[in-house]
């Protein structure tokens, strides 16, 4: 059964903090990893991942996948209160009927 | 811009009562998509649809239906409802599906469903 794993499920850090967040996953015919922020509301797209060994960035975000070892890492250096928000992960699989399997993200709190 | 937009937000439903959420996009997206989460939960898919007049069964599809009769909109039904489906629903769509390049997805803002 396909699945995506994070960990860890909450963090407490303080501001100015660098946090890694961890996902992986067994997801049928793998194509990509899919990070996403989601606030109060909606998630809000973050990265797509493809391939292996590039680091993708933006900001003070990046993020990078290890298809070999079905795991990638999400890094935020210099946390701020506005990065407290949960973190999702999904795996999408190769063809267009292949669903998207989403973790239980992580719970991220940055305080002052 | 428009994007994903459901309706209602919030919605107290009594044990057997039915509704409809209401689920439209305008950006020409093939794929759209019912999760459901609950508290300190990741996303449950309910149903899908690759296009207009086909859907699918996702992870959690008891108590639920779906139609698809136009590449817009994509309304979730529940009937009977019960206090399980107490949860926050995400209409959600993407120009295709799997992990490719336009599987992008983008979600609406949520609707707060109780069930009591």
């Amino acid at each position: 059964e396909d699945k995506v794993v994070q960990s860890p499920l909450s963090l407490v850090v303080h501001e100015g903090d660098t946090v890694t967040l961890n996902c992986s996953y067994e997801v049928t015919n793998f194509r990509s990893l899919l990070w996403y922020k989601q606030e109060k509301k909606a998630p809000t797209f973050l990265f797509m991942l493809t391939s292996s060994g590039i680091e993708k960035k933006s900001g003070r975000l990046s993020s990078i996948l290890d298809k070999k070892e079905l795991f990638s890492i999400l890094n935020i250096t210099a946390t701020q209160t506005g990065d407290s928000a949960v973190y999702l992960c999904a795996g999408g699989g190769q063809t267009s009927y292949d669903k998207v399997i989403f973790g239980p993200g992580t719970s991220l709190s940055v305080i002052p | 811009n428009a994007g994903v937009t459901q309706t209602p937000k919030f919605r107290i439903l009594k044990i057997g009562q039915s509704m409809t959420l209401q689920c439209t996009q305008d950006m020409n997206h093939n794929y759209m998509y019912w999760y459901r989460q609950d508290p300190g939960m990741g996303l449950k898919l309910i149903y899908y649809s690759v296009g207009a007049g086909i859907t699918d069964k996702g992870e959690v599809p008891n108590g639920y239906n779906v139609s698809r009769s136009t590449t817009e909109d994509f309304p979730l039904r529940l009937e009977l409802a019960a206090p399980s489906q107490t949860s926050v629903y995400f209409c959600a769509s993407s120009y295709s599906g799997g992990g490719g390049r336009g599987n992008t997805i983008y979600f609406g803002e949520g609707s707060w469903l109780t069930v009591v």
